[in-house]
């Protein structure tokens, strides 16, 4: 079954820490996707991973793809509660590159004073 | 502007009331595909289309429709609507000839059957 898996799911910060959420996903691939959601609204582009090592930051957030491992993390650097969201990864299974995406779970983040 | 755009954003219907959510994109891709949000469960690919007339049944089809006439349109249709398909739909669109796959997704749609 082809699965992508995120940790930790829930996941409550204090501003100004550093944490790093987990994507693994079960087959080969070497397109990844990190995707943020805020409540009740739609799913926003953050970091489109296609090659083994890539590695993309935007501010405080820093995406990075280990294809070898199956494994990509997103760091978030200082955080801050405008980073409160939720954060997917997604990654390409179907061996192709038209978008047939796999969801993970997503990861409730809350940043708190 | 370019956009996915979906309709109606909010539904309540009744058990067995066919209805169709439309789904409309802008920026001439291939590439259009459903998908229903659930808590805990991420999301979910219901069905996707690779072009015009070329659909294929993504994770969870069971008792949805779709058609791809138009390269822009691609309606979400429930036959036969059941409360477990109380939901929040995605249309999300991309350009796969030439891009990197990445999804563009409409506002949503949530889904309520009584």
């Amino acid at each position: 079954e082809l699965k992508v898996e995120q940790n930790p799911l829930f996941l409550s910060m204090q501003e100004g820490k550093n944490y790093t959420i987990y994507c693994n996903y079960s087959t080969t691939s070497d397109r990844l996707y990190w995707y943020r959601q805020d409540p009740g609204k739609s799913l926003e582009s953050l970091f489109v991973l296609l090659s083994n090592g890539a590695v993309k930051q935007e501010g405080r957030l820093m995406a990075s793809l280990d294809t070898k491992a199956r494994l990509s993390t997103l760091h978030i650097t200082a955080a801050v509660h405008d980073l409160s969201a939720t954060y997917f990864c997604a990654v390409d299974l179907s061996g192709t590159s038209y978008g047939k995406l796999t969801f993970g779970q997503g990861t409730i983040l809350t940043v708190h004073p | 502007e370019a956009q996915v755009t979906q309709n109606p954003r909010y539904l309540i219907t009744v058990t067995g009331k066919k209805l169709t959510v439309t789904c409309s994109q802008n920026m001439n891709h291939e590439y259009m595909s459903w998908y229903r949000q659930d808590p805990g469960l991420g999301l979910r690919q219901i069905y996707y289309s690779m072009n015009v007339e070329v659909t294929d049944k993504g994770d969870v089809p069971e008792g949805y429709k779709v058609s791809r006439k138009e390269k822009r349109n691609f309606p979400l249709i429930l036959e036969s609507p059941s409360p477990n398909q109380t939901s929040l739909y995605f249309c999300a669109s991309s350009l796969y000839r030439e891009g990197t796959g990445e999804l563009f997704f409409g506002e949503g749609s949530r889904l309520t059957v009584l």
